[in-house]
This record gives structure tokens, sequence and C-alpha cells, in this order.
């Protein structure tokens, strides 16, 4: 099985401040990697595939990166609509959602 | 703008059968695009993905669950199900039933699809 591990559990940013969420997948998955966003009460919503591509309507604040069976996404100036919790899902073998990452007010 | 909707009961008893239907509209189950999966997500946690199934009915189950998940694939009526026997408390949760891309042959397909349902909430009780 392949193991998702997402970092940090949870981080407390202001509006403006730069984000970072890591994924570390336990075997190679080329870029088979979707991020994804939830606020209370609603179902996850896409933002990035493969990767590094924005799904459209995406804001451009928003990116992803890769090195080897590290994965990043990137928020570059977080705004107030941003406070919500973010999940890796891996689908290169089965699928693996990442523990998540609540990023709260500071 | 494909629409999936979950149903079922709300409330199922320790040790029964959890049943849940996702009905898709404005769009065919028969696509080829992606696979068609089930996640769900305890109170205050995080998401858990149980199984996906394509339309042709070939299916993967998480491990954890393998042994207790039956999910199938109706295409006359344009719905999935998930069947989960013997149920504790563990197994309360909101689930979702979701569009959910894949990988085969070196390719991977419906990454740029990306359709949830609302989510049900099922509680296990006596």
């Amino acid at each position: 099985d392949i193991q998702m591990t997402q970092s940090p559990s949870s981080l407390s940013a202001s509006v403006g401040d730069r984000v970072t969420i890591t994924c570390r997948a336990s075997q190679g998955i080329r870029n088979d990697l979707g991020w994804y966003q939830q606020k209370p009460g609603k179902a996850p919503k896409r933002l990035i595939y493969a990767a590094s591509s924005l799904l459209s309507g995406v804001p451009s604040r928003f990116s992803g990166s890769a090195s080897g069976t590290e994965f990043t996404l990137t928020i570059s100036s977080l705004q107030p609509e941003d406070f919500a919790t973010y999940y890796c899902l891996q689908h290169n073998r089965y699928w693996t959602f990442g523990q998540g990452t609540k990023v709260q007010i500071k | 703008q494909l629409q999936l909707q979950e149903s079922g009961p709300g409330l199922v008893k320790p040790s029964e059968t959890l049943s849940l239907t996702c009905t898709v509209s404005s769009g065919s189950i028969s696509s080829s695009s992606y696979y068609w999966g089930w996640i769900r997500q305890p109170p205050g946690k995080g998401l858990e993905w149980i199984g996906s199934i394509y339309y042709s009915g070939n299916s993967f189950y998480n491990p954890s669950l393998k042994s207790r998940v039956t999910m199938s694939v109706d295409t006359s009526k344009n719905q999935f199900s998930l069947k989960l026997n013997s149920v504790t408390a563990a197994d309360a949760a909101v689930y979702y039933c979701a569009t959910l891309p894949y990988c085969t042959g070196g390719s991977c397909y419906g990454q740029l699809y990306d359709s949830w349902g609302q989510g049900t909430l099922v509680t296990v009780s006596s």
C-alpha cells in the first residue's frame, strides 16, 4: 500500500502569509497526485491535479510542485477564503489521502 | 456539470450492513473518464478512501476495509452502490460519493473532472 504522510497537521497564519503544505509518498507515484480543499460541512474540492496543474477557476495564488516522492502545495498570499483543511490524494496505485492540514487564522 | 447524490439510511445498528447509493445526474455513469468512488470522514477527522468502481464493474477496495466492502454499478439507473457489513461505531462518518482520477498503462484519466455528492451522515447505534 502507498502511504501519504502530510505535514503539518495544522498551522496558523495571517492573511497575506505564504503557506506551504507537504505530502510525502512512501514510494514513487510519478506525479499522480491532487490537492483538495475542504471547508466545514462541505465536500472536498480539487484544486490541483498532476501535482502541479491548476484546475480551471482556481486562483493563481495556489501552486503545486513535486520533487521525487515529496509534493508541496503553496498558497502564495493567504486570503480569508483560504482558511480550510487541505488534503493530498495519490491515485498512482489505488487511492490514498494524506491526513490533512488545517489552515487556521492566527 | 455532473451531479452526485448519496442516499440511504442515516442510522445503522451495530453488526448490521450499511447500504448507500449514489445517483449520477447530468451525465452518464458509463463514462470511461474516471472511477466512481466512496470516501468517508468520521466526525472531526480526515478523509478515508473506501473503494472505487469503474462503469464496467471493475473495483478496488481499501485493504483495511476490503473484507467488509462490496461496491456495484447499475448502469440502467445511473447509480453505484456501497455495502459495508458488520458495522461498528468506528464506521460512523459522513460518506461521500465522488469521481476519482485513475492511472493505467502509464496514462492518467479523469484529472480534470471533480464531482462530489454533498455527503450523507451515517450513525451507528442500537
